[in-house]
């Protein structure tokens, strides 16, 4: 297991378009973290999942953003009618047990002209 | 409202030299802190834990409930410390939330 993976590791897209990332998580890891990180801040919660449910949103997740975890296993991020201000590394992350130590993706990095 | 604050943006020191990053929070219940350390070109991962007590890479950190603070110190820098770090607030009750993190601060330790 090489650990979270994520992909496109690089988008590029026109405003206006829809983007999706996937994230496929460490396979015995049952909750599954998206954040987004923009220059010079911390990540910035998103969303998390237990398994295929969803427990907690963010507000930063307005309706334009959607995740999916639909078998408890890998996870889609969709961003629809993108805007520049989406531009920002989205990660992913999963743990086990609530222990707090999430293990990261390299992050999808978005880039909205 | 849960916050974490690094009043810092960039630490910079000289191999040798001792250490310190502060962290500050804002949460009204019994919080579980976490340091995050991401090196150059490495994926961000965890450093140590509040409730471990642990040294990891020669760094501790305290948690001082009554200044609200979770600094992280090491005595004697290494030039390999040099990374961004991220200290992390778990919220929403115990082992149910998610994490918070501060906006992170650059340590660069100069040889």
């Amino acid at each position: 297991d090489t650990g979270v993976s994520q992909d496109p590791r690089h988008k590029i897209t026109k405003r206006g378009q829809n983007v999706t990332f996937r994230c496929d998580p460490i396979s015995e890891h049952n909750r599954l973290y998206w954040y987004r990180q923009t220059l010079g801040q911390g990540p910035e919660f998103l969303t998390y999942f237990q398994n295929e449910a969803q427990l907690e949103k963010s507000r930063l997740l307005s309706d334009r953003f959607s995740a999916e975890r639909p078998k408890g296993s890998f996870s889609t991020l969709e961003i629809q009618r993108t805007e520049q201000g989406d531009s920002a590394m989205y990660l992913c992350a999963s743990d086990r047990a609530n222990t707090g130590e999430l293990f990261f993706g390299e992050g999808s990095r978005l880039t909205v002209l | 409202a849960q916050r974490v604050t690094q009043p810092e943006k960039l630490l910079s020191v000289f191999k040798g030299a001792p250490v310190e990053l502060k962290c500050n929070y804002s949460y009204s219940g019994s919080p579980e802190l976490f340091w995050y350390v991401q090196y150059s070109r490495q994926r961000l991962q965890l450093l140590l834990r509040h409730i471990s007590r642990e040294s990891i890479k020669g760094f501790t950190a305290d948690l001082n409930k009554g200044e609200t603070s979770f600094h992280l110190k090491k005595p004697f820098a290494q030039e390999e410390d040099s990374a961004m770090y991220y200290c992390a607030l778990r919220s929403g009750g115990g082992s149910q939330g998610n994490l918070i993190f501060g906006k992170g601060t650059k340590l660069s330790v100069k040889p």
